[in-house]
């Protein structure tokens, strides 16, 4: 049974850094069937991707055009996990952040397995 | 704003059908599978429905989807309590290349 593990702070102070980690069980995070996302839920924002890594020969990672510089999300092979580090935070990025799975199913993919959902606010 | 487009709310009464639309576009619905995922409060979202209208295992075959053009619909059938929940509908979007959700539509059991 595949199970993901959120931990990290849930306040953070503007213009610092946010860092959260994902510990996967039951799965592996090098796995070639499979990529690694992070995604974030705001009542202003709904539910929002942020980017993923995933490993085919190579690490690969993909974010989204509206984070990209701000955000990295790294692998962990020896802990089996991974991590997402968000910089220059602002009170905008207040959200509950959620790590997820993305397998493949029949011709498309899904986020089958999420992890708890970690609250984070961004405030001084 | 989301990209993908749901009503807010929709209702019915036990035993019911309920159907909720996304709207999109051509680089996101109209060119990429639908995925459904529905979040009872104050839990992770679940994946309900994947590839426009394949249910994973678990999920009760009064959930069905269907896409055609550049909308999709998720129906429950046979409306029961434990249904009232958010569902999200969800693609890729080749213009943004990444994931984009739509804002959700809160199922109410009357």
């Amino acid at each position: 049974q595949v199970q993901l593990r959120q931990s990290g702070p849930g306040l953070v102070k503007p213009s610092q850094t946010l860092s959260l980690t994902c510990a996967i069980s039951g799965d592996r995070v090098s796995s070639k069937s499979a990529a690694w996302n992070w995604l974030r839920q705001s009542p202003s924002r709904g539910l929002e991707w942020l980017g993923r890594t995933y490993y085919r020969s190579k690490w690969h990672r993909d974010y989204i055009v509206s984070v990209e510089g701000r955000i990295t999300i790294n692998p962990d092979t020896p802990k089996n996990q991974f991590s997402l580090h968000f910089n220059s935070v602002t009170p905008d990025d207040t959200a509950v952040y959620y790590c997820a799975r993305e397998v493949y199913l029949g011709t498309s993919t899904s986020f089958d397995i999420w992890g708890q959902g970690i609250l984070v606010t961004v405030s001084s | 704003q989301s990209v993908l487009t749901q009503p807010p709310s929709a209702s019915g009464t036990p035993g019911q059908r309920v159907t909720i639309f996304c709207f999109g576009s051509s680089s996101n619905i109209g060119t990429n599978n639908v995925n459904w995922y529905q979040q009872l409060p104050g839990t992770a979202p679940k994946a309900l429905m994947y590839q426009n209208n394949q249910r994973p295992s678990g999920v009760p075959d009064r959930f069905s989807g269907s896409k055609s053009g550049t909308s999709a619909s998720l129906a429950i059938s046979g409306l029961q309590s434990e249904d009232e929940a958010d569902y999200f509908c969800a693609t890729w979007d080749d213009g943004l290349n990444g994931y984009v959700f739509g804002a959700g539509t809160k199922v109410t059991v009357l």
